[in-house]
């Protein structure tokens, strides 16, 4: 079963708008990651936030953790069309031993 | 670093046809995942090695599917008889030592089994 469950399941915005996306989990992790997979390609890591973090930057994403609420959110800001493709959250927990478990993931359209 | 290497691209074989998929993981790292994706399970871990011991296979849907890690630089993934319901993209990923790293994914297997 998956762990992490993305919200929405789809988005669709203009070239410069922000788009956001959320990711829930059911049990304690310690970290959370995001990735994008591009159409036909792998999977390419993005960003990891650590239990004991609230907020993460990297260029034009902004990755915020709520662990009380058990949920993640990712904000692209300015997107570009560039940036159309899937986005999947990925949580790890230690008592899991070493695997990520993915969520079913966003596909973000960005058009021009 | 050339980044994780699957082969083949791109597979289609026929029902009951012996299928094996392969990946070269980046060097120095010392964990490596195979997972399935659907659009209907999404992305499945299948199992995974760390230096090159089997640690957990239980996403191994049956008896049908194996997998081997020979060396740091090498795995495959057979699957004997294929069925159609095998169908999906292969991943393999690899990660840094550490528990929880970022994972490194190849381009992936798109198989087909008609």
């Amino acid at each position: 079963s998956q762990q992490g469950e993305e919200d929405p399941q789809a988005l669709s915005i203009q070239e410069g708008e922000n788009a956001t996306m959320n990711c829930s989990y059911k049990t304690s992790i310690n970290n959370l990651q995001w990735y994008r997979q591009n159409s036909g390609r792998g999977l390419v890591h993005l960003i990891l936030i650590r239990s004991n973090e609230r907020e993460k930057h990297s260029g034009r994403l902004r990755v915020t953790l709520d662990t009380s609420k058990k949920s993640s959110s990712l904000l692209i800001t300015a997107s570009r069309a560039a940036d159309t493709a899937s986005y999947f959250c990925a949580t790890y927990e230690e008592t899991s031993g070493s695997r990520l478990t993915f969520g079913e993931g966003t596909q973000l359209t960005v058009n021009p | 670093d050339a980044g994780v290497i699957q082969s083949p691209r791109h597979e289609v074989t026929e029902m009951g046809q012996e299928v094996t998929l392969r990946c070269k993981p980046i060097s120095g790292h010392d964990y490596l995942f195979w997972y399935r994706q659907t659009m209907m399970r999404g992305l499945e871990l299948l199992i995974y090695f760390n230096n090159n011991v089997p640690i957990d296979d239980s996403g191994m849907p049956e008896d049908r599917f194996s997998a081997k890690m020979p060396n740091a630089s090498f795995s495959t993934l057979k699957i004997q008889p294929s069925e159609p319901r095998d169908s999906a993209v292969y991943f393999c990923a690899s990660s840094l030592p550490g528990r929880g790293t970022e994972a490194f994914f190849g381009q992936g297997t798109r198989l087909t089994v008609v």
